[in-house]
């Protein structure tokens, strides 16, 4: 099966960067997705990664060093509308599907 | 373009009483997800259908739901009996052919 792991939840101040980690076990890997959910909303794709290295969607930016079976989703000059959950996902090769990790909690304060 | 439609929003209802969502995907989607969110176990897949047809249902707690898609722009997930351990936030998604997910608002279920 699949595990991913990352943070339960994150604090930051507005205008900071925030750096959220997600380390997955998985057989079979394919490609890392990171989605945004703010509360109580549908999960929005935000970004995939399936080599390594760093992809980037203005202030938003994903890792990946797949040897290490580790990502990261990157937040610049974060604003209070980034208070939201982020979930990283992992797809496996021969497999249509997501499996997600449990989420992070992003509290941006003022 | 209108993205993946959820009915209803919410839904509360007795304990034993039949339950039904219904879901329609991004047209031109051939994938649809199915999908059960708690705090205690996140967001879990239930089931998934490829160009119509069921593919993968492990994910289905129990015989007590079921899922169909009768046609490309429809699908509906039903729970019969309903129990208060079925209350979750239900979300169906879609994709196309290597592309992302695209998630509906859900469907808030609570069962008393």
């Amino acid at each position: 099966g699949q595990s991913l792991e990352q943070p339960s939840e994150v604090t930051a101040v507005e205008g900071a960067i925030v750096q959220i980690n997600c380390t997955y076990q998985t057989s079979g890997f394919y490609g890392l997705s990171w989605y945004q959910q703010h509360d109580g909303g549908a999960p929005t794709f935000l970004s995939y990664n399936g080599l390594d290295g760093l992809e980037e969607t203005g202030r938003f930016s994903s890792f990946l060093s797949r040897s290490d079976s580790y990502g990261y989703l990157l937040l610049q000059e974060l604003q209070m509308k980034d208070s939201a959950s982020y979930f990283c996902a992992v797809r496996t090769s021969g497999y249509s599907t997501l499996t997600f990790g449990k989420g992070t909690m992003l509290l941006v304060s003022p | 373009d209108a993205g993946v439609i959820q009915s209803p929003r919410h839904e509360v209802t007795e304990m034993g009483q039949e339950v039904t969502l219904r879901c329609k995907p991004i047209s031109g989607h051939d994938y649809l997800f199915w999908y059960r969110q708690t705090m205690m176990r996140g967001l879990e897949l239930l089931i998934y259908f490829n160009n119509n047809v069921p593919i993968d249902d492990s994910g289905m707690p129990e015989d007590r739901f079921s899922a169909k898609m009768p046609n490309a722009s429809f699908s509906t997930l039903k729970i019969q009996p309903s129990e208060p351990r079925d209350s979750a936030v239900y979300f169906c998604a879609s994709r196309g052919m290597n592309q992302p997910q695209h998630f509906g608002d859900g469907t808030r279920l609570s069962i008393l």
